[in-house]
């Protein structure tokens, strides 16, 4: 596609239930990449993909968190018994092949959890 | 490991002033820098970008001079508009990781 697709944009749960992010990469792109971006903070790495490497899920923040990525394309993050401190814009974001941090990434606009 | 560290906001300026964002960072070896760019309501941008030391990137006005002597990348524009108010988030990429570390952001407003 043109962009880094993200759904839903928003998402409203209830404490305790699992939700599901889903990221399509621009077309091409080896590389995807989740981030956290809390109110008013930076934004703080979660995991990355590049082909079919084992992810770096070194930014995960407990168990309650994984991600999955079919190929080089569509990825989901996934939360499981969501807290109200996981409300957060999730990001994701693709670029051609790690290591290609020279060219930057592009970025999905973002899902917006609440968790309530 | 890796850091970036943003001068914290908000800054408000006024339509024209001259606007400076500091950015310093710490890394081993030698990597990318960018800045990024949240409009409200939208997601980040990539804005511009430097990959060795003296490099200058420039977009809309916005420059950034990467000084490997100071490990700075200072955002400046000589001139800012009402349409520049937002976050800005400067970030270092990792050639060998390829993860992008960000700093915390800069918002930036401005006023007419």
């Amino acid at each position: 596609g043109a962009g880094v697709s993200q759904s839903p944009s928003n998402k409203v749960t209830e404490k305790g239930k699992d939700v599901e992010l889903r990221c399509d990469p621009i077309s091409g792109h080896t590389a995807l990449y989740w981030y956290r971006q809390r109110l008013g903070q930076g934004l703080e790495f979660l995991i990355y993909f590049q082909g079919n490497s084992a992810p770096d899920k070194s930014g995960l923040p407990s168990d309650r968190f994984s991600a999955e990525r079919t190929g080089e394309s569509v990825s989901t993050l996934t939360i499981q018994r969501t807290q109200q401190e996981d409300s957060a814009v999730y990001l994701c974001a693709s670029s051609y092949r790690t290591g290609s941090a020279n060219y930057g990434y592009t970025f999905g606009s973002g899902t917006r959890l609440t968790v309530v | 490991g890796d850091s970036v560290t943003q001068m914290e906001g908000p800054v408000t300026l006024s339509e024209e002033a001259f606007l400076t964002i500091n950015c310093t960072y710490t890394a081993t070896g030698y990597p990318s820098l960018f800045w990024y760019v949240q409009y409200p309501g939208e997601g980040l941008q990539l804005l511009l970008k430097a990959t060795k030391a003296d490099d200058k990137g420039s977009n809309k006005g916005f420059e950034a001079t990467y000084r490997k002597e100071t490990t700075s990348f200072h955002l400046e524009k000589g001139s800012v508009q009402v349409s520049d108010s937002a976050v800005y988030f400067c970030a270092l990429g990792s050639g060998n990781t390829g993860k992008l570390i960000f700093g915390q952001g800069t918002t930036l407003q401005v006023k007419p």
